[in-house]
């Protein structure tokens, strides 16, 4: 099994749903986070967290949410989706050292 | 503050020849630097890491960098390409080893051709 495990791998949802990608990890990591890649731009930071209490904004947070549901478990939502949210999302894990990233496979959303 | 350059956006190669990706940075601390490699369909898999020992990094699958200080450089090279290489690269900056804010290159595009 893999590291990080992202569902689902691809989704297409219509504007103005509401959409949840999930991320779970073997590393033991307490530090995750979501980015969203878009072509020419490479990854940019949307939310991350230090422990299950501990949730931050990153660089691109407008019309996005995230849940730690557990030190392995972290959620993000789009709780309107809009078509410019189309894009490829990763979720990362790290140690508190921040050695050792290791990324998921990516969820390809598409918002029509 | 922090940003990453990388200078090519494509690179075409032959099976065999050289590859070389530049990248130059910004940093308002010692660094870390990272390269990591995407290959269709896949994640990011981290190639090789800089974390203020040797300048000289030797990385998976034959890839090295060299940090250079003076130049805010960590190009990323490998002596022979194989079709495998075929992937997008990124560069990426981290304030500190121990710092969670990374940031990323645009990516370069390698192409190998037989």
């Amino acid at each position: 099994d893999a590291d990080v495990t992202q569902t689902p791998r691809n989704r297409i949802t219509k504007t103005g749903k509401r959409i949840m990608l999930e991320c779970s990890q073997t590393k033991g990591h307490d530090r995750m986070y979501w980015y969203r890649q878009d072509p020419g731009l490479g990854l940019q930071l949307i939310y991350y967290s230090f422990d299950v209490k501990d949730i931050n904004k990153g660089e691109i947070s407008d019309g996005y949410s995230v849940s730690r549901q557990a030190q392995a478990k972290f959620s993000l939502s789009l709780e309107s989706a809009i078509p410019n949210q189309t894009a490829l999302y990763f979720c990362a894990t790290s140690d508190f050292r921040g050695n050792g990233y290791t990324f998921g496979s990516g969820t390809r959303l598409t918002v029509v | 503050a922090q940003s990453v350059t990388q200078l090519d956006s494509h690179v075409s190669v032959s099976e065999g020849t050289p590859v070389l990706l530049r990248c130059n940075y910004s940093s308002s601390y010692s660094p870390s630097l990272f390269w990591y490699v995407q290959h269709p369909n896949k994640g990011l898999q981290l190639l090789l890491k800089y974390t203020s020992a040797a300048t000289l990094v030797k990385g998976i699958n034959g890839f090295e960098a060299e940090f250079k200080k003076s130049e805010t450089s960590f190009h990323l090279t490998k002596p022979s390409a194989h079709m495998s290489d075929a992937a997008e690269y990124f560069c990426v900056v981290s304030p500190s080893s121990n710092d969670y804010k990374l940031s990323f290159g645009a990516g370069t595009t390698v192409t190998v051709r037989a």
